[in-house]
């Protein structure tokens, strides 16, 4: 089974900031790799596609990078609205999902 | 429009049985790979199951292995999970789930709908 690790798990800050979110695959993926957001009580909502194309319809303020086993999520300008739980999920074999991780408000 | 419309949560006893429903509109199952991914009270997503296009391919997540079966019925355009031997590590929303595509050597191309969960209870 492929594991996935997101770092870090809880990350505080403020709008306006740029943020940026690792994860790593316990083998190479490729670039068979997703980013999810998700608020309470909805279904995940797709961001980047295949580690780096922009979702129709997301922000140019975030971006996704990486290949192989290392990948980054990065938000370049913090919005209200982007205060949430990101997933990072593999389909290079199955699928699996990293564990998560959550952006506060400073 | 793609629509995935879920159904069949309940609570049930350890033990028990239950059977969730996926309605999906839009487009045919036959095209492309289906799932079910899940997500226990506060925790993260975790992928359960997966079901090719053509349905002759099935793969399961090693903590519901041989007592999940998932299926299909084309004729409803209709995605089944059959759950037995329920644990109450099971309690979760489920979520079905659309690939981009279909399943080929034990990958998809990446989900691009989901639905909108439904919500499994296992206590007694």
């Amino acid at each position: 089974d492929i594991q996935m690790t997101q770092s870090p798990s809880t990350l505080s800050a403020s709008v306006g900031d740029r943020v940026t979110i690792s994860c790593r695959a316990s083998q190479s993926i490729s670039s068979w790799l997703d980013w999810y957001q998700q608020k309470p009580g909805k279904a995940p909502k797709i961001l980047i596609h295949k580690a780096s194309s922009l979702e129709s319809g997301v922000p140019s303020r975030f971006s996704g990078s990486g290949s192989g086993t290392e990948f980054t999520l990065t938000i370049s300008s913090l919005q209200p609205d982007d205060f949430a739980t990101y997933y990072c999920q593999q389909y290079f074999i199955y699928s699996s999902f990293g564990q998560g991780t959550k952006l506060e408000i400073k | 429009e793609v629509q995935l419309l879920e159904s069949g949560g309940d609570l049930v006893q350890p033990g028990g049985s239950l059977r969730l429903s996926c309605a999906a509109s839009g487009f045919s199952l036959s095209d492309y790979a289906m799932a079910w991914v899940r997500q226990a009270p506060g925790k993260g997503l975790e992928w359960v199951s997966v079901i090719s296009g053509s349905g002759n391919s099935r793969f399961y997540g090693d903590s519901v292995k041989g007592r999940f079966t998932i299926s299909r019925d084309r004729s409803k355009n209709t995605v089944y999970l059959q759950m037995s031997s329920l644990r109450a590590d099971d309690t979760a929303v489920y979520f079905c789930v659309k690939d981009r595509g279909d399943y080929y050597d034990n990958s998809g191309l990446g989900f691009d709908y989901w639905g909108q969960g439904t919500l499994v209870t296992v206590s007694s």
